[in-house]
């Protein structure tokens, strides 16, 4: 049974770096048959694609985010991670990290439950 | 980038409707669209993948069509449990980009 759960702080201070980590149940994170991305959604609002890692850590973001965002991946844990800097009260929102398979439709088949961060003072 | 535009972005509707949601893409996505539900307070949950490869355990109600840049979800009758918001999204280049989103409400 495949399962993602995320986790971090809840509230991040405007300036500061937000950082989360989603924890992976059932298989691999770095076997190489998937990219593991996150989402975010701000309230009332759509979905955002931040980025994926792949297999032992290539990884790839959304120009509209790559200069404040990394995503890394620990493999003696089986987690991968992302760190957000310099966040402002725009980057609040519900964040997901969800599975990609890398062949096929590569649509997102795995979702975690979802983690909101608030950046606020 | 890709634009995904879904229309309407909210609609009323009956049980027993046909619904029917548009997505379009800016260029051709070729058949890399996937369609995803979600319910209030929950992560978005596949529902049909490559246009029209319904998910395991997905009522054969939900139905989609299309190719190119313009795309079709089709709920044949709706029912309650299908009141929730709608996203498209395309694989077919990066960034990944989604729709706006399409609320389906009871009237």
């Amino acid at each position: 049974q495949v399962q993602l759960q995320e986790s971090g702080p809840g509230l991040v201070k405007p300036s500061e770096t937000l950082s989360l980590t989603c924890s992976v149940s059932g298989v691999s994170v770095s076997g190489g048959s998937f990219y593991w991305s996150w989402i975010r959604q701000p309230p009332g609002e759509g979905l955002e694609w931040i980025g994926y890692l792949y297999a032992r850590g290539t990884t790839n973001y959304n120009p509209s985010l790559k200069s404040r965002v990394t995503i890394s991946g620990d493999t003696s844990k089986n987690r991968f991670s992302l760190k957000l800097n310099s966040v402002t009260a725009a980057d609040t929102a519900v964040y997901y990290c969800a599975r990609r398979p890398i062949v096929g439709a590569t649509e997102f088949d795995y979702w975690g439950q979802g983690i909101p961060v608030t950046v606020s003072s | 980038d890709i634009q995904m535009t879904q229309s309407p972005s909210s609609l009323s509707a009956s049980v027993g409707d046909r619904v029917t949601i548009t997505c379009r893409a800016s260029q051709s996505i070729s058949t890399y669209l996937n369609w995803y539900q979600q319910k209030v307070g929950r992560a978005p949950n596949l529902l049909i993948s490559a246009v029209s490869t319904l998910q395991s355990g997905v009522p054969s109600r939900f139905t989609g069509s299309g190719s190119g840049t313009d795309f079709t979800l089709t709920i044949s009758s709706l029912q309650p449990e299908d009141f929730a918001t709608y996203f498209c999204q395309q694989s077919y280049s990066l960034p990944l980009t989604f729709g706006g989103g399409t609320k389906v409400e009871i009237k």
